[in-house]
């Protein structure tokens, strides 16, 4: 199975500052396509999980553009350019392109 | 409005089954491959299985591959997943999930709410 690590494991983190959270694969996630199957979730307390980013850094419908992807081949990055209080909770990683899916061990996302 | 709501979770005994529906409504769910992934207390997300748009091709995840069975009913706009077998190590919310895009490689769009599943004597 392709493993996802996740790094940090839990970020704290002012409003207003940015957010940071990395992601690396043990395979290379491009397809031959030149599509790279990488997704980022958000899991807000109590809630189930969100889509925010696909394919690596696009953007998914009515995600707000504080939220960014980045990486290519086995390392990827999520970053928030601003962290606001409603972006409290647990950020996934999940890669497609290869049997089983799977996820990052999640990042928990604290407000200071 | 796009939604999937989960039902059929509960207690079950190890060894025991269990039959977990997916209501889906808003948009035309014969058109999309579906997946259920699980989440066990205070733990990461899971993927479990994978069904095509008409029903055929399941896939597995291994833990489950030979206990759980993924299927849909267009008529009844529902997903479905019958675990037998059951082991403690099963007892997760089970989230059902809209695959995005049209490739297999794709996101998950769309989540349900979760349905807890709790094997234990």
């Amino acid at each position: 199975d392709v493993l996802m690590t996740q790094t940090p494991l839990s970020l704290s983190v002012t409003p207003g500052q940015p957010a940071s959270i990395s992601c690396k694969s043990s395979h290379n996630l491009l397809y031959s396509n030149g599509k790279t199957y990488v997704s980022w979730y958000l899991q807000r307390p109590g809630q189930s999980p969100q889509l925010l980013v696909y394919e690596v850094s696009n953007r998914f419908s009515g995600v707000a553009d504080r939220f960014s992807g980045s990486g290519s081949g086995t390392d990827f990055t999520l970053k928030i350019s601003r962290v606001e209080t409603e972006d409290v909770g647990v950020y996934s990683c999940m890669q497609g392109l290869h049997l089983p899916y799977t996820f990052g061990q999640g990042t928990k996302l604290e407000i200071k | 409005e796009v939604q999937l709501v989960e039902s059929g979770g509960g207690l079950a005994q190890p060894g025991g089954s269990l039959r977990l529906s997916c209501a889906a409504s808003g948009f035309t769910f014969s058109g999309y491959w579906m997946h259920w992934v699980r989440q066990a207390p205070g733990k990461g997300l899971v993927w479990v299985s994978r069904v095509n748009p008409d029903g055929s091709g399941p896939v597995y995840a291994d833990s489950v591959k030979g206990r759980f069975t993924i299927s849909r009913d267009s008529a009844k706009n529902t997903l479905f997943l019958q675990m037998d077998s059951l082991r403690a190590e099963d007892t997760a919310v089970y989230f059902c999930a809209r695959h995005y895009g049209d490739s297999v490689w794709g996101p998950f769009d769309i989540w349900g709410q979760g349905t807890m599943v709790t094997v234990s004597s």
